[in-house]
């Protein structure tokens, strides 16, 4: 079945950098787009990053446009999130989440399934 | 910009529920609808704005298209107490509506 396992995650200075990993299983990851989604503590989903099947295409929401940087290893089939001079508005859990379906489907934007996340807290 | 209404709800068991979201954009029907239960993943009920996801029970149902859409539950049970996200995925950002919390009365 797929898997998705997020790590990476911990307690970091506000300034500070970390890099998140999703390692997949279970699917033809080279396949799939991929995102990285956010929920801070008590708050709803927030959509952060894209990067399509080939790794060519991505997009980031204005909060973290030119700070973070998604990307992917399709010969292992792990996703990436480097996160640079993060603030602590980026505390929250981080979730991967595979595009439902591949790259020779269209419409296939949505997201099935989540990994189970991995919680950064940005903290002096 | 994706608005859902209400921001919370209580309802009855047995009750028939609505949720609304609101596109500031056209976008087809080009959304889906997550549910996330507390302390749990969020898990996708509809895409596509009214295709049922494999596995989801059919008091669910999704309509809409354009920029006005609706999340119905037919009878409201005890196990569908969560938050109800919708999101859009006409193309990036794919930004997600604010949430609407589900309890019961």
């Amino acid at each position: 079945q797929v898997q998705l396992v997020e790590s990476g995650g911990g307690v970091v200075q506000p300034g500070r950098s970390l890099r998140l990993s999703c390692a997949t299983s279970g699917f033809t990851f080279s396949s799939y787009g991929m995102h990285w989604v956010r929920q801070a503590p008590g708050k709803g989903l927030e959509w952060v990053a894209v990067i399509w099947s080939d790794g060519n295409n991505k997009y980031y929401a204005d909060s973290v446009k030119g700070r973070f940087t998604i990307s992917r290893d399709n010969s292992n089939g792990t996703l990436y999130l480097q996160m640079k001079t993060l603030r602590a508005e980026d505390t929250a859990v981080y979730y991967c989440a595979k595009e439902a379906r591949d790259v020779a489907s269209f419409p296939r934007g949505w997201f099935d399934p989540w990994g189970q996340g991995t919680l950064v807290t940005v903290s002096s | 910009q994706m608005t859902q209404s209400p921001s919370s709800l209580s309802a009855s068991v047995g009750d028939r529920v609505t949720i609304t979201c609101r596109a500031s954009q056209d976008i087809k029907n080009y959304l889906a609808w997550y549910q996330q239960k507390p302390g749990k993943v969020p898990k996708l009920l509809i895409y596509g704005a009214s295709t049922l996801q494999s596995g989801v029970p059919s008091r669910f149902s999704g309509g809409g298209s354009g920029t006005d859409f609706t999340l119905t539950i037919s009878s409201l049970q005890p196990e569908d107490v969560a938050t109800y996200y919708c999101q859009k995925y006409s193309g990036a950002p794919h930004t997600f509506g604010q949430g609407t919390k589900l309890e019961i009365k």
